[in-house]
């Protein structure tokens, strides 16, 4: 069965650089979240959409931002880089926004490390 | 505040032996959803199992196990005769339907099975 693809898997990037981290959800899947995974912690929230508008916003920097295009898959922008932004970045899709009680299914991730 | 507690951070045990990982959590909803995920060192996120406010009969998969109790806030996971296999960082996650269905994670518990 199709999963929750993510590109790249892997990404290094310096100080003040910019990168894009791309999700794409499990055909038919309407709502993407992204989450982001510091060393040794657990994921946190940043921010989600759902039929490409945003939908609900956790603890996302405002040097980040995001979208979800026509085709539902959603690129996370991220402006100048800090060192302390080197986490592993989750992006789960659902089905179904108007219930909790469908699963999210999350993506392998992607290790981004700042130097 | 944490609305998931996850206050084992750190389990170790013999393989064979059996492990119980605690999860109380907090809410003012009267529908959320439960969840347990597993991280492996390789870091993807495995769902494991989602239990919804309203159904508190327990669960059992295999060697894995779950007890819901609303009284006490829990939703403890219990491994059967652990494998090394088990070895990874455990996380419970609570979904709230006014919360635009975000996942609420613990902190995680590292189960460490020795051989």
């Amino acid at each position: 069965a199709a999963g929750v693809i993510q590109s790249p898997r892997h990404l290094i990037k310096e100080k003040r650089e910019t990168a894009t981290l791309k999700c794409y959800p499990i055909p038919r899947h309407d709502t993407v979240y992204w989450y982001q995974q510091g060393p040794g912690q657990d994921p946190q929230f940043l921010i989600s959409f759902y039929e490409k508008m945003q939908s609900d916003k956790g603890s996302i920097p405002d040097r980040f931002s995001a979208q979800q295009f026509s085709d539902y898959h959603s690129e996370l922008n991220m402006s100048s880089l800090e060192l302390g932004d080197s986490a592993l970045y989750f992006c789960a899709s659902s089905s179904d926004f108007s219930s909790s009680y469908n699963e999210q299914f999350f993506g392998p991730g992607t290790r981004l490390t700042v130097l | 505040a944490q609305k998931v507690t996850q206050a084992q951070t750190e389990i170790s045990v013999v393989e064979k032996e059996d492990v119980t990982l605690d999860c109380v959590y907090e809410t003012r909803d009267t529908t959320y959803y439960l969840f347990w995920y597993k991280q492996p060192p390789s870091g993807e996120l495995v769902f494991l199992i989602r239990r919804n406010s309203f159904d508190e009969q327990n669960e059992i998969s295999g060697r894995y196990s779950w007890n819901f109790q609303k009284s006490t806030s829990s939703f403890n996971f219990t491994i059967t005769a652990s494998q090394v296999v088990d070895s990874a960082v455990y996380f419970c996650a609570l979904s709230e339907v006014r919360s635009g269905n975000q996942f609420y994670f613990g902190t995680g518990t590292s189960l460490t099975v020795i051989p």
